[in-house]
């Protein structure tokens, strides 16, 4: 089984509505992320957690909300999704000196 | 503040070529140092780290880098590319010892490889 889980892999949306992803991590690690892709940009963060009762803000946090509902499980929520937060999604955790991502999710915003 | 700049959003090379792609950084406390690869539709996948210790690090599939303090690059090679090789390459920075722990991304270089 993968380390890293997300869940759905792939969402298409209408512009207004809420939608939730979710990260689920089996590596034991407080410190949990979610970071978005766009083409020609890597990836930036979104949200950072370094433990169930630590949430931070990253580079980009406008626009999203997150849950730490146990040290193993991080969500992400879009309030009010728009068209250009269409891109690919994912999260990671992390040791001390790596981190782990999951295979991502791709969303797409109507 | 931490940032990473890739030179070169598109490089491409001959099946058995070098493989060179580039990376600086910038960082006014020592800092680790990390390549990722991403295959067509997957997620990111760890190729090698510099965590302090040696500054020559060999990482999975025959890459390694090197750690230059002076020109503060870390840059990326392979002796003799492969197809399989063909992906999105990213390079990112953190700095452990101060309270965030994140990673900086560069925007990533994508590796083409000729028959």
């Amino acid at each position: 089984d993968a380390d890293v889980t997300q869940t759905p892999r792939n969402r298409i949306t209408k512009t207004g509505k809420r939608i939730m992803l979710e990260c689920s991590q089996t590596k034991g690690h407080d410190r949990m992320y979610w970071y978005r892709q766009d083409p020609g940009l890597g990836l930036r963060l979104i949200y950072y957690s370094f433990d169930v009762k630590d949430i931070n803000k990253g580079e980009i946090s406008d626009g999203y909300s997150v849950s730490r509902q146990a040290q193993a499980k991080f969500s992400l929520s879009l309030e009010s999704a728009i068209p250009n937060q269409t891109a690919l999604y994912f999260c990671a955790t992390s040791d001390f000196y790596e981190q782990y991502f999951g295979p991502g999710t791709r969303l797409t915003v109507t | 503040a931490q940032s990473v700049t890739q030179l070169g959003s598109h490089v491409s090379v001959s099946e058995g070529a070098l493989v060179l792609l580039r990376c600086n950084y910038s960082s006014s406390v020592p800092p680790y140092l990390f390549w990722y690869v991403q295959y067509p539709n997957q997620g990111l996948q760890l190729l090698l780290k510099y965590t302090s210790a040696a500054t020559l690090v060999k990482g999975i599939n025959g890459f390694e880098a090197e750690f230059k303090k002076s020109e503060t690059s870390f840059h990326l090679t392979k002796p003799s590319a492969h197809m399989s090789d063909a992906a999105e390459y990213f390079c990112a920075v953190t700095n452990y010892g101060g309270s965030q722990g994140n990673l900086i991304f560069g925007k990533g270089t994508k590796l083409s490889v000729k028959p």
